[in-house]
């Protein structure tokens, strides 16, 4: 059963144009949001992540935007660009417990940022 | 030093051989693990390290050995492997195993012939 699920699967974007990549989740436990980056070949980046208690966070081109009551949260790309495309995986976890600090990840979406 | 390292950064090996990979950070993290990633999926969890005692094994085949040596160090020995075993093998790290950020490496790129 997938904890975290992610879409779209893939996402073609113009240069300057606004990425949308959206998750939600089930666990109501879950405390932590990352977003990460992967380029092509390499290990993926921690991009940005949230806690639940706050709705939004913004670095630089970069925003979170999290519905607790949906159980949905989302990363936006302002002004994409060329050097944005990669596959970007979503995760959560939660702090405590049995399965604590353990990373459920989205399946991924892989975008491309067109010049 | 803000970084994961991981050696080598491609292995090719027969089914018979024996190897190592081998990953290291100097951030001061307590809890380190090993992740298999295929290609256009997600990194799947094999291993948790946390203080240097494996603390989560995800039913990993015997064929996968982990090792941690000191609380820098993270070794993953491989032994009479498959090539369906063939994937990207990426470490990580983070401050204490809590819901810390983890920090991933660049991976070894393993090809079993």
């Amino acid at each position: 059963q997938q904890q975290v699920k992610q879409s779209p699967q893939s996402l073609i974007v113009q240069k300057g144009g606004i990425s949308i990549i959206n998750c939600a989740y089930e666990n109501t436990a879950f405390d932590y949001f990352p977003w990460y980056q992967q380029f092509p070949g390499k290990g993926p980046a921690l991009l940005i992540a949230i806690r639940p208690d706050v709705s939004e966070k913004k670095e630089g081109r970069f925003t979170i935007s999290f519905n607790k009551s949906a159980k949905q949260f989302s990363l936006h790309i302002m002004d994409s660009q060329p050097g944005d495309s990669a596959t970007y995986f979503c995760a959560a976890s939660i702090g405590g417990g049995s399965t604590l600090g353990r990373l459920y990840f989205g399946r991924g979406t892989q975008l491309t940022v067109w010049p | 030093d803000t970084e994961v390292t991981q050696t080598p950064k491609h292995l090719v090996m027969g089914m018979t051989n024996k190897k190592s990979l081998k990953c290291e950070q100097h951030m001061g993290h307590r809890a380190m693990y090993w992740y298999k990633q295929k290609a256009k999926k997600p990194p799947e969890l094999m291993f948790v390290y946390s203080y240097e005692k494996l603390s989560i094994n995800e039913s990993v085949p015997s064929r996968f050995s982990p090792e941690c040596p000191n609380s820098s160090l993270l070794n993953l020995h491989l032994h009479a492997l498959q090539p369906e075993d063939s994937a990207l093998y990426l470490c990580a790290s983070s401050l204490k195993y809590s819901g810390s950020e983890q920090f991933f490496g660049p991976g070894t790129r393993l090809t079993v012939l």
